[in-house]
C-alpha cells in the first residue's frame, strides 16, 4: 500500500506570497493532520481534518488554513508568507479520527 | 512546564548496548502514546504505540507506560548504528484535543561502533 504523499517536496517563495501544499493520505485513511516542524519550535500541530471537516486546530494565525476533499486528499494554504514560515510541513494520515498517524515525506518551504 | 518533555540529549551508546529514552507528560487524561523515529532530513516514522499501563514489545523495541507517574519510555535493545536518529515522543491528550498529537522536543541518539 502506498504511503502518504505530499507535493511539492521543496518550495522557495518570497515574503508576502502565498503557497498551497497538497497531501494524499494512505488509501482508505479518512483523517489528515498537518504539522509544522522547525529547529526552534519542534513539531507543532496545525490542524486535522476528517470527513471534510476541521476537527481540531492548533495555535497558528489565520494565515494558515486548510481543507479536505471528498476523496480525503487535503490541502493547506499559507497566505502572506513571512520569513518565520520557513519550515518542514508534514502531513499525517490515520484510518479514522484520532487513530495512529503516519507521516508523509514533508514539504520543505523556504521563504526569502 | 512543557506538555511533553523528553530526556535531554544527545544520548550516545555503544553498539549492542541498551538505549533508554524517557518522556513525561503533563495531562493526566492523556489517552495514547507514540514513539517516532526521525532520521536527519526525513519525516517521522512510527516505531511503537502504547495505550495501557505496562510494557509492549516489538522486536528490539520495548515501550513502557506508567500513567500514574505520567511517564512513557522506549528501550532499544542491541542498539545498532542504524538506530542513530532523533526519537520523538508524542501524546494524544484526548478530550477536545482528540486527534491532535503533542510532541516532545526529541532526543538525539547516536550508536557508535
Amino acid at each position: 500500500k502506498a504511503g502518504v504523499t505530499q507535493t511539492p517536496r521543496y518550495l522557495i517563495k518570497t515574503r508576502g506570497q502565498q503557497v498551497t501544499l497538497s497531501c494524499s493520505p494512505i488509501s482508505g485513511h479518512r483523517s489528515v493532520s498537518w504539522y509544522q516542524q522547525t529547529p526552534g519550535q519542534g513539531l507543532q500541530f496545525l490542524f486535522e481534518y476528517f470527513s471534510e471537516t476541521q476537527r481540531n486546530k492548533g495555535n497558528f494565525p489565520g494565515r494558515f488554513s486548510g481543507r479536505q476533499f471528498s476523496n480525503s486528499r487535503s490541502e493547506m494554504n499559507v497566505s502572506t508568507l513571512e520569513l518565520g514560515d520557513s519550515a518542514l510541513y508534514l502531513c499525517a494520515s490515520s484510518l479514522e479520527f484520532g487513530e495512529t498517524q503516519y507521516f508523509g515525506p514533508g514539504t520543505r518551504l523556504l521563504v526569502l | 512546564q512543557k506538555e511533553v518533555e523528553q530526556n535531554s540529549g544527545p544520548l550516545s551508546v555503544p553498539e549492542g548496548a541498551i538505549a533508554s529514552l524517557n518522556c513525561t507528560y503533563s495531562d493526566r487524561g492523556s489517552q495514547s502514546f507514540f514513539w517516532y523515529r526521525q532520521y536527519s532530513g526525513k519525516s517521522p516514522e512510527l516505531i511503537m504505540s502504547i495505550y495501557s499501563n505496562g510494557d509492549k514489545e516489538d522486536g528490539r523495541f520495548t515501550a513502557q507506560l506508567n500513567k500514574a507517574s505520567q511517564y512513557v519510555s522506549l528501550l532499544i535493545r542491541d542498539s545498532q548504528p542504524s538506530d542513530s536518529a532523533t526519537y520523538l515522543c508524542a501524546v494524544n491528550k484526548g478530550g477536545t484535543s482528540y486527534g491532535k498529537l503533542t510532541f516532545g522536543q526529541g532526543t538525539i541518539l547516536t550508536v557508535h561502533p
